[in-house]
């Protein structure tokens, strides 16, 4: 089974200019998330789609971020104007329920690799 | 909201001695908790993880959990650490209030290195 893939893997831009992450998370999982990893700080959520509808953007900073998951598949993140202090890690992360017997709870995130980006 | 806190930020020990991560988290109702182990140069993979019952959780490659609900706790284990297990392990919890949803609130990550 493929994991989550994400790319670009590494990104440098300078600050006020625009980024875009990719995410294909894996074949059949309903749920997508995206967080961010600031070096020496764990995953923070940004985003969270079941199929193509947001469950949770409470942390998501809308008036520079973005997050589309239109055909309920694949998904991207956007940051437009990037700012210094999004240096970070981007997450990418899915999860299904099947074999938990349906509580949301129990879904396992599988993550990919993460999109490095630094803004300079 | 919860929130999670891992004592230790970087741990160094040799092989062969044995490995305690502590986890505490601030939130009064029922949770579900975590450990994530990230690897240099892999992804962030599972485990191990609590939902109910025998509070000692048992996960991959020798790892271990004990959730101690009075103490708000959720400590890693591992009797005899190897090299291989140098990597950052991250402690993170669900809680169930938000039905809905299935997010993961994680700790900062302590990063061991084992040194051989």
């Amino acid at each position: 089974e493929a994991g989550v893939a994400q790319s670009p893997r590494y990104k440098i831009i300078e600050k006020r200019q625009s980024v875009a992450f990719w995410c294909n998370p894996i074949s059949g999982h309903a749920t997508l998330y995206w967080y961010q990893q600031i070096l020496g700080q764990g995953p923070k959520l940004l985003i969270q789609f079941q199929n193509n509808g947001v469950v949770d953007d409470s942390q998501l900073p809308k008036d520079r971020f973005s997050a589309e998951r239109l055909k309920g598949v694949d998904s991207t993140l956007k940051i437009q104007p990037a700012k210094l202090e999004d240096s970070a890690v981007y997450l990418c992360a899915s999860s299904s329920p099947h074999g938990t017997g349906g509580n949301p709870s129990h879904y396992e995130q599988y993550f990919g690799p993460g999109t490095r980006l630094t803004v300079t | 909201a919860q929130s999670v806190s891992q004592h230790n930020h970087h741990v160094i020990l040799s092989e062969a001695a044995s490995l305690e991560l502590g986890c505490n988290y601030s939130y009064g109702g029922t949770v579900n908790l975590f450990w994530y182990v990230q690897y240099p140069g892999q992804h962030l993979q599972l485990l191990l993880k609590y939902f109910s019952g025998d509070p000692l959780v048992k996960g991959i490659k020798g790892f271990e959990a004990e959730f101690i609900k009075s103490k708000f706790s959720f400590n890693l284990r591992k009797p005899s650490v190897q090299w291989s297990d140098t990597a950052e392990y991250f402690c993170a919890v669900n809680a169930l209030a938000k039905a809905a949803g299935n997010k993961l609130t994680f700790g900062g990550g302590t990063r061991v290195l084992v040194k051989p």
